[in-house]
């Protein structure tokens, strides 16, 4: 089993719709796990943490099922500008504080006006 | 000042050559990390530096070697790289607690002849 699991894409979705986009881990003692979105040939930049309690920022929610060890992120109302790469991230759970990340492949989302 | 800053932007190089990655970031973060990125795949760790002392080496290549002189900065030192060793490569920042979000610079893009 990899170690982050996502859904490659690409996903075409007209603007205005929402899309959902999951991701599984498989190292179960991850403790932080987050959104990243990166656009052609730019760095990744962090969109958000997710909580066990889930966490909504706007038009975007994450959510995460630590039993299931799945991870989802929720776009309403998208834009044009959504259209990037994102990818999934989990800690490594090496232990301590400086800890690296493990990145999923990622899911290309095209929005089409 | 909320950024992650690398030079130089573009890198190209013989395999001969001697060069050096750098970084910089003046959030008051204590960890800091090199990763390596290859087209249409997602970045891959290499080292965690954690109050400036070297905590995690991904078995990377003796070619590569980084430094850590001080809190704030970061270096990657290269020398008698191969072509397959041209990459994207991305340094990044955390506060090294808690939920370990890490922050990227824009990255080195670099070329071995």
């Amino acid at each position: 089993r990899k170690e982050v699991e996502q859904d490659p894409g690409p996903f075409n979705v007209p603007e205005g719709a929402t899309v959902a986009f999951n991701c599984t881990y498989s190292n179960s003692a991850s403790q932080s796990f987050f959104w990243y979105r990166q656009d052609c040939r730019k760095e990744p930049k962090l969109l958000m943490s997710v909580y066990s309690s889930g966490n909504e920022d706007g038009r975007f929610t994450a959510q995460l099922n630590r039993a299931s060890q799945y991870i989802s992120l929720l776009i309403r109302d998208s834009k044009l500008s959504d259209s990037a790469t994102y990818l999934c991230v989990v800690n490594r759970g090496s232990g301590g504080g400086a800890d690296g990340l493990t990145f999923g492949k990622g899911t290309h989302l095209i929005i089409q006006p | 000042d909320t950024e992650v800053t690398q030079t130089p932007k573009h890198l190209v190089m013989g395999m001969t050559n001697k060069k050096s990655l750098k970084c910089e970031q003046h959030m008051g973060h204590r960890a800091m990390y090199w990763y390596k990125q290859k087209a249409k795949k997602p970045p891959e760790l290499m080292f965690v530096y954690s109050y400036e002392k070297l905590s995690i080496n991904e078995s990377v290549p003796s070619r590569f070697s980084p430094e850590c002189p001080n809190s704030s900065l970061l270096n990657l030192h290269l020398h008698a790289l191969q072509p397959e060793d041209s990459a994207l490569y991305l340094c990044a920042s955390s506060q090294d607690m808690g939920l370990n979000e890490q922050f990227f610079g824009p990255g080195t893009r670099l070329t071995v002849l």
